[in-house]
């Protein structure tokens, strides 16, 4: 079967670094997104891997092993805004996209 | 980036009814794509929308239930057929290509 995994909440601190991890099994893969929904609001995409490596954008970064089935997704200079779910999905071999539960991240001043 | 709009954004429906929900995309996309999500829980896919033939369901859903159209690469319309309250939810249509998928605001619908 398809899985995708992610931890349930984190917490971290305002100005802080946190990674949030993702593992995933899935029926081909066509690359790896990552995004951000506030409560109550769509989610609002923040990045896409589809090579192995570290793909950097402002404050956030992901980073993506296809032989490891990982990704990561890097916040740093957190701020209070950033308190949201994160979302990782697979793009599988019908290019649909796979989602996991989601991270909840709460940032504290 | 492609923006997208949804009507309604919400509604209150009674049981047995049915809602059409509109996606309109500002520019053309390759593929649209249907979702639920139940407060608190991560997304769940309904079915894919195919310009110019039938829709795509998932495991679960059925077109008597949940009838789409598309079309063309900028539309689509979901319906949500003979409501119960266990329809409650929010719907959320998302377009695109193979790198990016942009979600539109999504319509809560309350079924009473």
């Amino acid at each position: 079967g398809q899985n995708i995994d992610q931890p349930t909440e984190m917490t971290a601190t305002e100005g802080a670094i946190v990674q949030i991890n993702c593992t995933y099994q899935t029926s081909g893969f066509n690359g790896l997104f990552w995004y951000q929904q506030h409560a109550g609001e769509a989610p609002t995409f923040l990045s896409y891997n589809v090579l192995d490596g570290l793909e950097e954008k402002g404050r956030f970064s992901s980073f993506l092993s296809r032989s490891k089935g990982y990704s990561y997704l890097l916040l740093k200079e957190l701020q209070m805004k950033d308190s949201a779910s994160y979302l990782c999905a697979v793009m599988d071999s019908n290019y649909q996209l796979i989602w996991g539960a989601g991270t909840k991240l709460i940032i504290k001043p | 980036s492609a923006v997208i709009s949804q009507k309604p954004s919400r509604d209150i429906c009674q049981r047995g009814t049915s809602l059409t929900i509109q996606c309109q995309v500002d520019s053309q996309v390759t593929m649209m794509f249907w979702y639920r999500q139940q407060p608190g829980q991560s997304l769940t896919l309904i079915a894919t929308a195919n310009q110019g033939s039938e829709a795509t369901y998932e495991s679960g859903f059925v077109i008597d239930k949940f009838p789409i159209s598309r079309p063309n690469l900028t539309f689509s319309t979901l319906t949500v057929s003979n409501m119960s309250p266990e329809d409650s939810s929010i719907y959320l249509c998302s377009g695109g290509g193979e790198y990016e998928q942009y979600f539109g605001p999504g319509t809560r619908l309350t079924v009473t």
